[in-house]
């Protein structure tokens, strides 16, 4: 089976603006989550996507905001780039809930500057 | 909200030395996962322990869920430079709607 696929691998932004950052779960994985990981604050949760619906949310700024797809692949959107934005961004797939055994992606590199 | 700690947050060894982190969580888990990153790669799944005062091993790797499922270890022993990386844990809480990640520990081998 492939594996998580995330596209860009990266990204460099200026401040104010916006990006999407995709994401493809193993084939039969219905449950996406995404992470935020910088080196001050570890890996910390953002949302996680089930059936097309957002299941569980971190504690973040409405200016993060996701969706998933029919066919499971979901998409991550940050309006309004900040500096503090620059980060990985993972996604991780599972087969059922956030809490079975996740499946990360290469992540997403996003610098702005 | 669930927290969950880990310590050190960095280990220096010398190759062939054992290592050991700590998970802490401030709740009753239902259960623990244990993830290893590589540096430049991503979490991947090393094993999950479910059941209270559980013990599962992985060749040279020691897993253990403490009695009343709040603590984990991850126990090396005879490190080699292939053990490089961090080490996070990861607590489901029992209401199996949450997954709270350690802050990590990263493992540097000096061979």
């Amino acid at each position: 089976k492939a594996g998580v696929t995330q596209t860009p691998r990266y990204l460099i932004k200026t401040r104010g603006q916006q990006v999407t950052l995709s994401c493809s779960p193993i084939s039969g994985h219905r449950s996406v989550s995404w992470y935020q990981q910088t080196p001050g604050q570890g890996l910390q949760f953002l949302f996680e996507y089930f059936s097309e619906t957002q299941r569980n949310k971190g504690n973040f700024p409405g200016r993060f905001s996701g969706r998933q797809f029919s066919n499971s692949r979901s998409e991550m959107n940050v309006s309004t780039l900040e500096l503090g934005d620059s980060a990985l961004y993972l996604c991780a797939s599972s087969i059922g809930t956030i809490t079975d055994t996740q499946y990360f992606g290469p992540g997403t590199r996003l610098t702005v500057l | 909200g669930q927290q969950v700690m880990q310590i050190p947050q960095y280990q220096h060894v010398q190759e062939g030395e054992d290592f050991t982190t700590y998970c802490n969580s401030s709740t009753t888990l239902s259960n623990i996962q244990w993830y290893k990153q590589r540096p430049g790669g991503h979490p991947v799944f090393l094993i999950q322990l479910v059941k209270s005062g559980e013990v599962k091993k992985q060749k040279r790797l020691t897993f253990q869920f403490g009695e009343a499922k709040k603590n984990s270890s991850l126990h090396i022993t005879a490190t080699q430079t292939t053990d490089v990386g961090t080490y996070f844990c990861a607590g489901s809480n029992n209401a199996g709607n949450m997954l709270t990640f350690g802050g990590g520990t990263r493992l540097m081998v000096k061979p």
